[in-house]
């Protein structure tokens, strides 16, 4: 079946870059997602992609695809405290109810 | 709007008792599933619903009942809860197919199971 696999922790200073990285296994991916969830709340969804993109911009968030290598990334520029969270990844190949997510990625921003 | 409203926030189980945890959302969505979320891997989608009188399964569904019977409400029913229950439960909703359509997550019930 799809496999979403991220790196369980990233940690960086506060106004640093971060970038957090996704790999996913289905090649007929249509729809990629970042997903944000701070503690004691539910995901809340940052921004996505089409497939047929390399990049999306928004605000300090740039997604990049690498569609060959099915890999996706999430930049955010100038990360603050208030980023720390867990980001997870999520693809969407088609078919019913087929959103398959990552593992996620605890942010940590140090001040 | 309250969104995707789950109850209760935490809840502590013994070994076959049962429970409901309910779920609501005022967007008149279609679409509700239910997923939960275990240490290190993502979330999984237990059973779902694409309208009023209409569920189906999802990857883990065992040990979970589901009802849809107004598109308001979804709830969750433990039918004999056991220690590999426990985990945070989401629920979430979207206007369409999720996917093409953005879904929309509840804040979680912690559930602990002894």
């Amino acid at each position: 079946g799809e496999d979403v696999e991220q790196s369980l922790f990233l940690s960086v200073r506060e106004g640093d870059s971060s970038v957090i990285n996704c790999t996913y296994t289905d090649s007929s991916s249509t729809y990629l997602y970042w997903y944000k969830q701070e503690p004691g709340a539910g995901l809340q969804l940052l921004t996505y992609i089409f497939s047929n993109m390399d990049m999306k911009q928004d605000q300090r968030l740039t997604v990049l695809l690498n569609k060959k290598d099915k890999h996706l990334s999430l930049r955010i520029a100038d990360t603050q405290t208030g980023d720390s969270a867990i980001y997870f990844c999520a693809e969407y190949s088609g078919g019913y109810q087929k959103v398959t997510f990552g593992t996620g990625t605890k942010l940590q921003v140090i001040p | 709007n309250a969104g995707v409203t789950q109850t209760p926030k935490f809840q502590v189980l013994k070994t076959g008792q049962s429970m409901t945890l309910q779920c609501a959302q005022d967007m008149n969505h279609e679409y509700m599933s239910w997923y939960r979320q275990d240490p290190g891997m993502g979330l999984r989608l237990i059973h779902y619903s694409v309208g009023a009188g209409i569920t189906d399964q999802g990857e883990v569904p065992n040990g979970y009942n589901v009802s849809r019977s107004t598109t308001e409400d979804f709830p969750l029913r433990l039918l004999s809860a056991a220690p590999s229950q426990t985990s945070v439960y989401f629920c979430a909703s979207s206007l369409g197919q999720p996917g093409p359509e953005t879904q929309y997550f509840g804040p979680g019930t912690r559930l602990l199971v002894l």
